[in-house]
């Protein structure tokens, strides 16, 4: 499998950014990096992916180091309804279609 | 668009029987993906459907899980017969193809617990 490791839990005031950091050190050149979160009781959702540049999107950014064996997932402005565990994901290109989730990080938002 | 859709919600099943979980994927995704959780595991990837194809079945635990999506469109798991350490959470996931310019929808998953 795919390893990724990242803090077990994270803790951010509403309306503040949030960094949310995520190693990958065993990561190869096929590998993309992607993010999901789960609220309680859903499946996970999709946030954002990327491969070697970082990535903006209406929901999140995704920064990504030089050699690729760590990136951060950022929330610009953390409101309650992103309190949720937050997955960094590497897929193979090897193998399309299979993620590997990993333990994630429970992301506790104070109002 | 309605997303993907699971069903039972929760199932409770005693150990020896038979259940079967359904997932219905958004309209015209020809992917569909089958995961599970287990009490204090990960979420793992059990198959990967490409139309009614099997493209990817490494991560089913034993042959007492059979999957099938008859015609491409919705998929049922079949646990026969069902062991205690089966329970936890099922999900579903589609996507209209593979390749990573487009993120997976996830169900909601089914609960089953085995007692």
């Amino acid at each position: 499998d795919a390893k990724t490791t990242q803090p077990n839990s994270m803790e951010s005031n509403e309306e503040e950014p949030v960094h949310l950091p995520c190693n990958h050190s065993t990561i190869s050149g096929t590998d993309y990096i992607h993010w999901y979160r789960q609220l309680p009781s859903q499946g996970p959702e999709y946030v954002i992916h990327g491969l070697t540049s970082n990535v903006n999107n209406r929901m999140a950014s995704l920064a990504i180091a030089e050699d690729r064996k760590s990136s951060t997932l950022i929330l610009h402005r953390a409101t309650l309804r992103d309190a949720a565990v937050y997955y960094c994901i590497l897929s193979r290109g090897s193998t399309l279609g299979r993620l590997y989730f990993g333990r994630g990080t429970q992301l506790t938002v104070w109002p | 668009e309605a997303g993907v859709t699971q069903f039972p919600s929760h199932s409770v099943i005693e150990k020896g029987q038979t259940v079967t979980l359904r997932c219905d994927p958004i309209s015209g995704h020809d992917n569909l993906y089958w995961y599970r959780r287990v009490m204090g595991k990960e979420i793992k990837f059990l198959l990967h459907f490409v139309k009614e194809s099997k493209q990817d079945e490494s991560g089913m635990p034993n042959n007492r899980f059979l999957a099938e999506r008859t015609g491409g469109t919705y998929s049922t798991l079949k646990v026969q017969p069902a062991e205690l350490e089966d329970s936890g959470v099922y999900f579903c996931a589609s996507s209209p193809q593979v390749g990573w310019n487009y993120g997976y929808t996830f169900g909601s998953g089914t609960r089953l617990t085995v007692v």
